[in-house]
């Protein structure tokens, strides 16, 4: 099966700038994660969708970012305006599970987005 | 709030060396999931393995071991005659298993830096 698609792959903006980065899930997976990765920390989940319908956004900086899933496929996730400390890399992953538990483990990741703020 | 210890932030060892990476996480679930995740330099995270609390069995796959202790809530990782080829860096990982809007939430520790020279 097809991995988790994101794109751009690199991207380097200004502060003060918006940018978007656009994932899309492997097929048939109902839940999509964006976390956002600081270099040297390990990844924390700004927010999770389960089809279209936002399930925790409790971390996602709401001044700045956005997020949204139409149709509950692609997903893209905005900052703006852009900070410096918001350079990071921002990492994109589908699930398969759609309740209680993960009887069938699918939880993939994508090979992210690295955003630079200057 | 579930949390997430790597105290290790770099090892390096030489070829054919074994090499433990500790993991202990903090939770006040009686059920939860625990992961390993690799990090090559590429940026991609690769999962490893997926251990139920349920399960306290050792599991073995290849070269890579994986000791669970629920009394020490410590979940280490270890490489058996280590190779070039495992530098990257290694992530653990906790999940809430059941219940909530939390589920399928990954929360990761700081990460092991992994080098291994020939």
């Amino acid at each position: 099966e097809a991995g988790v698609a994101q794109s751009p792959r690199y991207k380097i903006i200004e502060k003060r700038q918006s940018v978007a980065f656009w994932c899309n899930p492997i097929s048939g997976h109902a839940t999509l994660y964006w976390y956002q990765q600081i270099l040297g920390q390990g990844p924390k989940l700004l927010i999770q969708f389960q089809n279209n319908g936002v399930v925790d956004d409790s971390q996602l900086p709401k001044d700045r970012f956005s997020a949204e899933r139409l149709k509950g496929v692609d997903s893209t996730l905005k900052i703006q305006p852009a900070k410096l400390e918001d350079s990071a890399v921002y990492l994109c992953a589908s699930s398969s599970l759609t309740g209680r538990a993960f009887q069938n483990y699918g939880y993939t990741f994508g090979s992210g987005t690295r955003l630079t703020v200057v | 709030a579930q949390k997430v210890t790597q105290a290790q932030t770099e090892i390096s060892v030489v070829e054919k060396e074994d090499v433990t990476l500790d993991c202990v996480y903090e939770t006040r679930d009686t059920t939860y999931y625990l992961f390993w995740y690799k990090q090559p330099p590429s940026g991609e995270l690769v999962f490893l393995i997926r251990r139920n609390s349920f399960d306290e069995q050792n599991e073995i796959s290849g070269r890579y071991s994986w000791n669970f202790q629920k009394s020490t809530s410590s979940f280490n990782f270890t490489i058996t005659a280590s190779q070039v080829v495992d530098s990257a860096v290694y992530f653990c990982a906790l999940s809430r298993n059941a219940g909530g809007t939390s589920y399928g939430k990954l929360t990761f520790g700081q990460g092991t830096i992994l080098t291994v020279h020939p």
